[in-house]
């Protein structure tokens, strides 16, 4: 079975960074790529990027550049998104998603909810 | 970016009936379409992609249709899990984007 096994919710400072892990299991993880997904009630769903976890490279939705940083661990089978210098517009829930050919994503993790607040 | 528009908003259906569920594009998206399932307190679920293609272990009741700009997800036979918000998503165009969703619930 396809699990994506996400870390818990965080509620951080303005202006700080948060780190946020998405631990794969049930297949090879370097068979497919990985996205991240913001979902915010204001502005529904929004890819913020993907990285291919065999070739350690990215793409980055262009609203997300600066913001977020993608990485993997091909060791342990998890992929990291940092989130920084964030603002209240950053609370949202997160979701990682494994890639099926382009950008079609057919398993989704549980979410992480990030609340930026003082 | 290429706008998705989702119609409608919401509805309300009885058990057993048929709903419809359209995307519109806001340019040609060449069937690189996929549907996505959320049920209250959860993560969306692939339905559909290539505007038609039904992913594995998704009931047969689910169909997708459409080309260029207009799309449209088809529920038969409504059940009561159907219960949810369905996304639209394009992935022909850099960045892929999402409709705002259609929530769908019993009448």
């Amino acid at each position: 079975e396809v699990k994506l096994q996400q870390s818990g919710d965080e509620l951080v400072r303005p202006g700080a960074s948060v780190k946020m892990s998405c631990k794969a299991s049930g297949y090879t993880f370097t068979d497919y790529a990985m996205h991240w997904v913001k979902q915010s009630p204001g502005q529904g769903l929004e890819w913020i990027g993907t990285i291919i976890p065999l070739i350690d490279t990215t793409s980055y939705n262009q609203k997300f550049k600066g913001k977020a940083t993608l990485t993997a661990d091909k060791s342990s089978n998890t992929a990291y998104m940092e989130l920084s210098r964030l603002t209240s517009e950053d609370s949202a829930v997160y979701y990682c998603a494994r890639g099926l050919g382009a950008y079609v994503m057919d398993a989704w993790g549980q979410g992480a909810s990030v609340t930026v607040s003082s | 970016d290429i706008r998705m528009t989702q119609s409608p908003a919401s509805l309300s259906a009885s058990l057993g009936e048929t709903v419809n569920i359209e995307c519109l594009a806001s340019e040609d998206i060449y069937s690189d379409l996929a549907w996505y399932q959320q049920k209250p307190g959860k993560s969306p679920q692939l339905l559909i992609y290539n505007a038609n293609s039904l992913q594995n272990g998704v009931p047969s009741r689910f169909s997708g249709s459409g080309s260029g700009t207009q799309y449209s997800l088809k529920i038969n036979s409504l059940q009561s899990e159907d219960v949810a918000t369905y996304f639209c998503q394009q992935y022909n165009n850099y960045p892929n984007t999402f409709g705002a969703g259609t929530k769908l619930e019993l009448k």
